[in-house]
Parts: C-alpha cells; sequence; structure tokens
C-alpha cells in the first residue's frame, strides 16, 4: 500500500488559516486522497476527499498537486474545536481497507 | 438511533477472561472495520469485513476473533485477554461504493 509522510505537530493561532501538508510519493493513479481528523477522545470523522483536482465542501479545502505526489488540507480559519489529530490516507475504491499512520496533531492558541 | 453504536463504552476485564465488544450500524453498510488505538501507534486495523460471513485479517489480528453473522453487527471478541490488549477500541463502517468512513465512539478496554 502506497504511504504518507506528514509532520508530527503543527500549531496555528485562532481565526488564522492553516495547512496541513502531506507526502506521498508512491501514490498511484487509482488512490484517492483522504483526510480524517480525530478531536479529542472521539472517533475519527471524515474531512475531504480528492483525486486529481482540488476540493472544497464545508470543512476544508484540499488542494492536491499536479504530480499528486502530495496534499494539502486547508483550515481557512482555525478555531478552537478544531485542535485534532489529523490523518491523510490513501484510499482505492476497489481497495476495502483504511489504513492510518500516526497523523499531524494540531494545537490552535486562543 | 441511527449511526454506529459501540457498546460498552468501557469495560475492565482480567487477565484470561473472553471478552466481546460490540458494533452497530444502521445503515446496512457493506464493509466493516475493527481498530486498536495505542499511544504512539495510532490506528491499527485488527479485522474487517466486505459483508455478511466474509471477513479478513487486519494489521494486528493476533488474539481477536470476528464474526458478522448480520450486515449490521460485527462483534470482536477477545478470546483470552492479555495486558497488552488494554486499548481504545474503534468500529467502523462504509457503504460498498462509497469512500468515507464513519466511526463509533470507542470502547476503551482495560485488562488488569
Amino acid at each position: 500500500d502506497a504511504k504518507t509522510t506528514q509532520p508530527n505537530s503543527m500549531e496555528s493561532n485562532e481565526e488564522e488559516p492553516v495547512h496541513l501538508p502531506c507526502n506521498h510519493s508512491t501514490i498511484s493513479g487509482t488512490d484517492y486522497i483522504h483526510w480524517y481528523r480525530q478531536l479529542p477522545s472521539q472517533g475519527p470523522e471524515y474531512v475531504i476527499h480528492g483525486l486529481t483536482s482540488n476540493v472544497n465542501n464545508r470543512m476544508a479545502s484540499l488542494a492536491i498537486a499536479e504530480d499528486r505526489k502530495s496534499s494539502t488540507l486547508i483550515l481557512h480559519r482555525a478555531t478552537l474545536r478544531d485542535a485534532a489529530v489529523y490523518y491523510c490516507i490513501l484510499h482505492t475504491g476497489a481497495n476495502s481497507k483504511l489504513t492510518f499512520g500516526k497523523g499531524i496533531t494540531l494545537s490552535v492558541r486562543p | 438511533d441511527a449511526g454506529i453504536t459501540q457498546s460498552p463504552r468501557y469495560k475492565i476485564t482480567e487477565t484470561g477472561r473472553q471478552v466481546t465488544l460490540m458494533c452497530h450500524q444502521t445503515w446496512s453498510h457493506s464493509y466493516m472495520f475493527w481498530y486498536r488505538q495505542d499511544l504512539g501507534h495510532g490506528l491499527r486495523l485488527i479485522y474487517y469485513s466486505a459483508a455478511a460471513d466474509i471477513t479478513d485479517k487486519g494489521e494486528v489480528p493476533d488474539g481477536y476473533v470476528v464474526s458478522r453473522s448480520k450486515t449490521e453487527n460485527f462483534p470482536l471478541t477477545l478470546e483470552s485477554a492479555t495486558r497488552s490488549q488494554t486499548s481504545v477500541y474503534f468500529c467502523a463502517s462504509r457503504p460498498s461504493q462509497g469512500l468515507e468512513a464513519f466511526f463509533g465512539q470507542g470502547t476503551r478496554l482495560t485488562v488488569v
């Protein structure tokens, strides 16, 4: 399975944009890029996914590099509630498994 | 209630005892998963199921047994609990044609 690499942690200020990077240099053509986040004491929750084009939803934006070897999750205005562990995962429709790495821990300063 | 629910939320058991963690989803999703989460290891896949009566091993299946006689239920059994199985366990489900997985709130299991 193709793997992803994320920094261990990142800090941001409340109400400022946050860019969470993810490297996936061995991504295959059928791999979707997924982001999940896990708030303290909760199960992971889906944030966004994309294949080639940039994606926006109510929670975040996903910017995908043209060669697809990296991507960035963008939180446009961080809130204290966005403090969580964010996981970048590669997943194919044909592959039923979701394999999590250690993710990146986002801290938000008031 | 709609969604995915795990029970119990907290469990303390003794070494050597059998314990079963329950997972129930109301969406009739084809895929279901069991993960464990430990400090320093993140989420690790234990077992998963693509449909009723179809299960497969994940990364860390030793010491666990699963079954899936009905689409909506995916129980995880520790046949003889060990201290190393102290962890937080998460169940998840996903529809066959969808990419988004939905997770339960977790079961915190302590083996003493």
